[in-house]
């Protein structure tokens, strides 16, 4: 059973477009969300991450938008740059619990 | 300087030998973890480490074995190496307990292959 789920799997967008990346989850008890960033051949790395109380993280060009209600939530990146061209990762965990859970990933791919 | 070392980076065996992937971290961190990547499933975890012989399964335990003798180093064993279990494997550690607001810090990866 997949508990987080990401969407979509990849995608291609022009330098200087708003790139937004979908993300999705189904444990109630998750209450905290964090993004994770790989860039090709390299290791996994936190880029910006929300927690229940919140709405709206923002950092930069980076933010996330979270509906608690619906339990979903979308990472925007503003004026999308070559070099944000890797694999992003939604993750989730409980607070009462240690384990994070990741989704599979979106491939994202900024063409200049 | 916060690092998370993984030995060996690559690594090829035969189907039966037994595999041994070490991590080690200066950050003296209780939590470590070891995930693998595999291309379209993302990273999947298959044992947490709270502290020294304090270890449990994750989602994917099965054909594994870890050791923790020190806080600062987890390994990761393969008793008897199957193909399916050609990967990266990532090693991760945490400041503490409890996953909310604490951040994974993660070594290179080491690229195992199994024929």
């Amino acid at each position: 059973q997949q508990q987080v789920r990401q969407s979509p799997q990849s995608l291609t967008v022009w330098e200087g477009e708003t790139t937004i990346l979908n993300c999705s989850y189904e444990d109630s008890t998750f209450d905290y969300f964090p993004w994770y960033r790989q860039f090709p051949g390299k290791s996994p790395a936190l880029l910006i991450a929300i927690s229940l109380v919140s709405n709206k993280k923002e950092d930069g060009r980076f933010t996330i938008f979270f509906n608690k209600r619906e339990k979903k939530l979308s990472l925007h990146i503003t004026d999308s740059q070559p070099g944000d061209s890797a694999t992003y990762f939604c993750a989730a965990s409980d607070s009462g619990y240690n384990k994070l859970t990741f989704g599979k990933g979106t491939v994202l791919l900024v063409s200049p | 300087d916060m690092k998370v070392t993984q030995m060996p980076r690559y690594l090829i065996k035969r189907m039966g030998e037994n595999v041994l992937l070490e991590c080690g971290q200066d950050m003296s961190h209780e939590t470590m973890y070891w995930y693998r990547q595999d291309p379209g499933l993302g990273l999947q975890l298959i044992y947490i480490s709270y502290d020294v012989d304090s270890n449990s399964e994750g989602d994917i335990p099965k054909g594994y074995r870890v050791s923790r003798k020190k806080r600062e180093h987890f390994s990761l064993i393969l008793d008897s190496a199957k193909t399916n279990q050609t990967s990266v494997y990532f090693c991760a550690s945490s400041k503490d307990r409890g996953n909310s607001g604490n951040t994974l810090y993660f070594g290179e990866g080491s690229r195992l292959i199994v024929v």
